[in-house]
């Protein structure tokens, strides 16, 4: 059965560099979003994707977010200058009909 | 905007317990509703969802969730854990007509006693 996949599985980063999660969907799949999860807290939606623009995003999606499909496979979440506070879990899911496929996640650690 | 409740953070069972968990949302429209799953270091997976039909939904190993509509919950229940449902289990809801993101609840830890 296919699976979403991600990579890095871990990133550990320098506050104020620019990292890029990725992300390959489910082949069929036509929506994708990113979500978060700070240790501790709820998992908390960043944005969503179809037909290559974002169809919306939260209050946490500011600036220094943005996504891009570039070549129709790969989904990336850039963050342009991080923070420590962007320490995070990052999910990356598809969704099938009404039902969201989530990829194993990328643990940001920001020094 | 919508939200999800769940009021056990850590739930200790020993096996064979029953078990149930609680999950309230707050949306005053139609909804999608889900119960995922998160072992120890794995990702987020799909246990069982409600989108109409049947308030009483089954899922995978044993799980089964009930949609009460004029309570707003749709609680978890699995009749006899075992060891090996030790994870973390979160509620989320969709909403219908939007970009159809969730909204997680907080979490449950259950851990189950050999």
């Amino acid at each position: 059965e296919p699976e979403v996949t991600q990579t890095p599985s871990h990133q550990v980063t320098q506050m104020g560099q620019e990292v890029i999660l990725r992300c390959v969907p489910i082949s069929n799949h036509l929506y994708f979003y990113w979500y978060r999860q700070i240790l501790g807290q709820k998992v908390e939606f960043l944005v969503s994707f179809y037909n290559n623009e974002i169809s919306e995003k939260s209050e946490i999606f500011d600036d220094q977010f943005s996504v891009e499909r570039p070549d129709g496979s790969n989904f990336t979440l850039k963050i342009r200058s991080t923070k420590l506070e962007d320490s995070a879990m990052y999910f990356c899911s598809g969704r099938a009909e009404e039902t969201q496929y989530f990829g194993p996640g990328t643990r940001l650690l920001v020094l | 905007a919508q939200s999800v409740s769940q009021h056990n953070h850590h739930v200790i069972l020993s096996e064979a317990a029953s078990l149930e968990l609680g999950c309230n949302y707050s949306y005053g429209g139609t909804v999608n509703l889900f119960w995922y799953v998160q072992y120890p270091g794995q990702h987020l997976q799909l246990l069982l969802k409600y989108f109409s039909g049947d308030p009483l939904v089954k899922g995978i190993k044993g799980f089964e969730a009930e949609f009460i509509k004029s309570k707003f919950s749709f609680n978890l229940r699995k009749p006899s854990v075992q060891w090996s449902d030790t994870a973390e289990y979160f509620c989320a809801v969709n909403a219908h007509g939007s970009a159809r993101q969730l909204t997680f609840g907080s979490g449950t830890q259950l851990t189950v006693l050999p």
